[in-house]
C-alpha cells in the first residue's frame, strides 16, 4: 500500500540553526502523487504549510522549502534558519492527483520540533 | 474563508458506550473526512464522504459508523468505546481543484474512555 515515513521526533534545534525533516514515501497505487507538509502549531488546528503537485518542483512557505524528488521518493522539509515560532508538529502527506472528489491523504506519523532560544 | 466546527471539544465516556462526534463546515466543500490521531501514530482515516449521503470506509473504519445527512455536516459514532481509550478525532473538508485538494481541519475532539 501507500505509506509515508518521516523523521521520528522529537527534534530539538537552536534558534537560527538549519533544519531538515526527512520524508520518504511509497506510492504503489498512485500514478501521480501530490506531496504536502501540514503543520500544527501549539493551540492551533492542523493547517497546510506547503504543497507540490508535480515531481521535480519545489514548494515554499514561511521560509520552509521542500522538493518533490521522484527518483529518491523523497520530500524533505528544510529551513536555513529556524525561529522559536517554528516550534510545532510537522506532518508529511501523500495524495493522489487522479482521485478527484475521492481525494485522500496518507499521513506520516508527525515530527515534533522544538526550537530553543 | 470558512471554518470547521467540531463538537464536543472534550468527550468522556464509559466502556461499551456509544458516543457521537459532530462536525460542521461552512466552506461548501464536497468532501469531508474523519481522522483519528494517536500519539506516535499520525493521522489515520476512519471514514470519508464525497457528497451528501455518501460514505466511504478508510483504513480504520471498524468500530465506527458515520453519517452525512447534509453537505455541511458529518457525524462519527464510536459504536462501543474501549476502556482506557484516548485519542483525538479530527474532522476535515476539501474540494477538488483539478490537480489536488487541500484539506482544512477542525480543532478536534479529545476522547477519553474511563
Amino acid at each position: 500500500g501507500d505509506s509515508v515515513t518521516q523523521t521520528e521526533g522529537p527534534v530539538t534545534v537552536s534558534e537560527s540553526e538549519s533544519l531538515i525533516i526527512n520524508c520518504t514515501y511509497s506510492a504503489t497505487s498512485i500514478a501521480y502523487p501530490n506531496l504536502f507538509w501540514y503543520v500544527r502549531y501549539p493551540g492551533e488546528g492542523l493547517q497546510l504549510l506547503l504543497k507540490v503537485i508535480t515531481a521535480g518542483q519545489k514548494g515554499s512557505s514561511r521560509g520552509f522549502e521542500a522538493t518533490y524528488n521522484k527518483e529518491t521518493t523523497s520530500f524533505h522539509l528544510q529551513k536555513a534558519s529556524v525561529q522559536e515560532s517554528d516550534s510545532a508538529v510537522y506532518y508529511c502527506a501523500l495524495g493522489d492527483r487522479s482521485g478527484g472528489s475521492n481525494y485522500k491523504l496518507t499521513f506520516g506519523k508527525g515530527t515534533l520540533l522544538t526550537v530553543t532560544p | 474563508g470558512g471554518i470547521i466546527t467540531q463538537t464536543p471539544k472534550f468527550l468522556i465516556g464509559q466502556e461499551g458506550q456509544k458516543l457521537t462526534l459532530k462536525c460542521q463546515q461552512n466552506f461548501n466543500h464536497d468532501t469531508m473526512y474523519w481522522y483519528r490521531q494517536d500519539s506516535g501514530k499520525g493521522l489515520r482515516l476512519i471514514y470519508y464522504s464525497i457528497t451528501e449521503n455518501d460514505l466511504q470506509k478508510g483504513d480504520l473504519s471498524e468500530g465506527y459508523d458515520a453519517s452525512r445527512e447534509k453537505k455541511s455536516s458529518f457525524s462519527l459514532t464510536v459504536t462501543s468505546a474501549q476502556k482506557n481509550e484516548m485519542a483525538v478525532f479530527l474532522c476535515a473538508s476539501s474540494i477538488w481543484g483539478g490537480n489536488y485538494a487541500e484539506q482544512f481541519f477542525g480543532p478536534g475532539t479529545r476522547l477519553t474512555v474511563l
